[in-house]
């Protein structure tokens, strides 16, 4: 049973298409998020939801447009890809959003745009 | 601005050996302190938590330290075998998110 699942594992597509990136935790955590990991391997935060909400948004493009049907459901959706966009997209979840307890993060989206 | 930063970069070590990775970090305000684990291809996962009062936390041959004073961390392997290849992650929560260190990568051969 894969606690925090995101589909599809690979993504590759062209320049200016629009994509989405779904995920769902079976954990019955309050609070998911999605992070990007670049090039260099470094992961930086995009988005938070708490209970549907959203808590956080990190600057990010407003080509990037989360949404939360569910407290188990965050999807991305990415307007007008850029070739910038190539980057491996992990989502997560916790418990809570305060102390991040019981943070797990799924296996990863790698989106290559070309 | 809320920096976590690892060293050394990379590492490479004989398998049975033991090492020591480090973390420096400027966050506040501060939660916990994280060590996780990165598989090539997978997603983090957590080996140890650390909250302000704690010093030191064992995870199996995964031992960390804490010095909130000097803001430093720790991550010390011991016996290290083939499947420790992997990025070690210093991770601190920055009260409702993460801040992630640019990660260490350490290769463990035969």
């Amino acid at each position: 049973d894969t606690a925090v699942s995101q589909t599809p594992k690979y993504l590759v597509t062209q320049m200016g298409n629009d994509k989405s990136i779904k995920c769902e935790q079976n954990l019955g955590h309050d609070t998911m998020y999605w992070y990007k990991q670049d090039s260099k391997k470094f992961l930086k935060i995009m988005f938070s939801y708490n209970n549907k909400e959203l808590i956080i948004n990190e600057t990010v493009p407003n080509r990037f447009s989360p949404k939360s049907p569910d407290k188990a459901h965050l999807n991305l959706h990415i307007n007008s890809l850029e070739l910038g966009d190539s980057a491996v997209y992990f989502c997560a979840s916790s418990q809570d959003l305060w102390q991040g307890a019981g943070y797990t993060f799924g296996s990863g989206t790698r989106l290559t745009v070309v | 601005k809320n920096q976590v930063e690892q060293s050394p970069q990379s590492l490479i070590i004989l398998e049975g050996k033991n090492c020591t990775l480090q973390c420096n970090y400027t966050v506040s305000p501060f939660s916990n302190l994280r060590w996780y684990k990165q598989d090539t291809g997978r997603g983090p996962v957590s080996l140890t938590i650390m909250t302000f009062s704690e010093n030191t936390k064992s995870n199996g041959r995964y031992t960390a330290t804490l010095d909130a004073d000097t803001k430093q961390s720790s991550l010390h392997i011991t016996a290290s075998q083939l499947s420790d290849s992997a990025s070690y992650i210093c991770v601190v929560h920055n009260t409702d998110k993460l801040i992630f260190g640019t990660g260490t990568r350490l290769q463990v051969f035969p």
